[in-house]
């Protein structure tokens, strides 16, 4: 069965460093999702991304974050200079069509900021 | 904007028996409601979702009820097996116009064998 995939699995990095997470959605998705779940918290909705620009984004996803889709196949979260209260598990997911179809999620970068 | 509750927070049940975990939701003009599992060390795997104009939906031992008047909707495992612990998340999306999933706070299911 297609999933998505992303790498790292976990990632540690300084405060202020810049950092990429990275994600293969299923390949014939069209629809791009980042989640965030801070420990013991629920899962937030950061980003939706559909043909190559972004369709939707929370409050968190400030002027720190960014999306790209460089190629066919990846597509990855950038934090420009990492901060403390960034340390969570981030989720890529994707799905065929915005309009009410399902939305699956990869296994998640663990960062941690030191 | 929408805001989901789900409680409760942990679920301890002897196998063989049911489980229910209940969510509600604020935004009348949200239409899909899925459920997702997520196992230790994995991201959530959907497991059963249901759109608004339908009231119940089943899948062998899983069952999701909706009721848009009250703004609810339930999850309920039959005959529990010690591979349903783990933790369920329910989440509420709006498509007119918008694609994010707003989540509960997930609930621990623990099935004692």
């Amino acid at each position: 069965e297609p999933e998505v995939t992303q790498t790292p699995s976990h990632q540690v990095t300084q405060m202020g460093q810049e950092v990429i997470l990275r994600c293969v959605p299923i390949s014939n998705h069209l629809y791009f999702y980042w989640y965030r779940q801070i420990l013991g918290q629920k899962v937030e909705f950061l980003v939706s991304f559909y043909n190559n620009e972004i369709s939707e984004k929370s409050e968190i996803f400030d002027d720190q974050f960014s999306v790209e889709r460089p190629d066919g196949s990846n597509f990855t979260l950038k934090i420009r200079s990492t901060k403390l209260e960034d340390s969570a598990m981030y989720f890529c997911a994707s799905s065929e069509l915005y309009s009410n179809q399902p939305q699956h999620f990869g296994d998640g970068t663990r960062l941690s900021i030191l | 904007g929408e805001n989901v509750e789900q409680h409760p927070s942990t679920l301890s049940v002897q196998e063989g028996d049911s489980a229910v975990i209940k969510c509600t939701y604020s935004d009348s003009a949200s239409n899909y409601f899925p459920w997702y599992k997520q196992e230790l060390g994995k991201g959530p795997q959907l497991i059963i979702d249901i759109r608004s104009n339908v009231g119940e939906k089943k899948d062998q031992r899983i069952a999701v009820t909706l009721n848009k008047t009250a703004k609810h909707f339930s999850l309920h495992i039959t005959e529990t097996q010690p591979e349903d612990s783990a933790v369920y998340f329910c989440a509420a999306r709006n498509s007119q116009g918008a694609q994010k999933l707003v989540f509960g706070q997930g609930t621990r299911l623990t099935i004692n064998p």
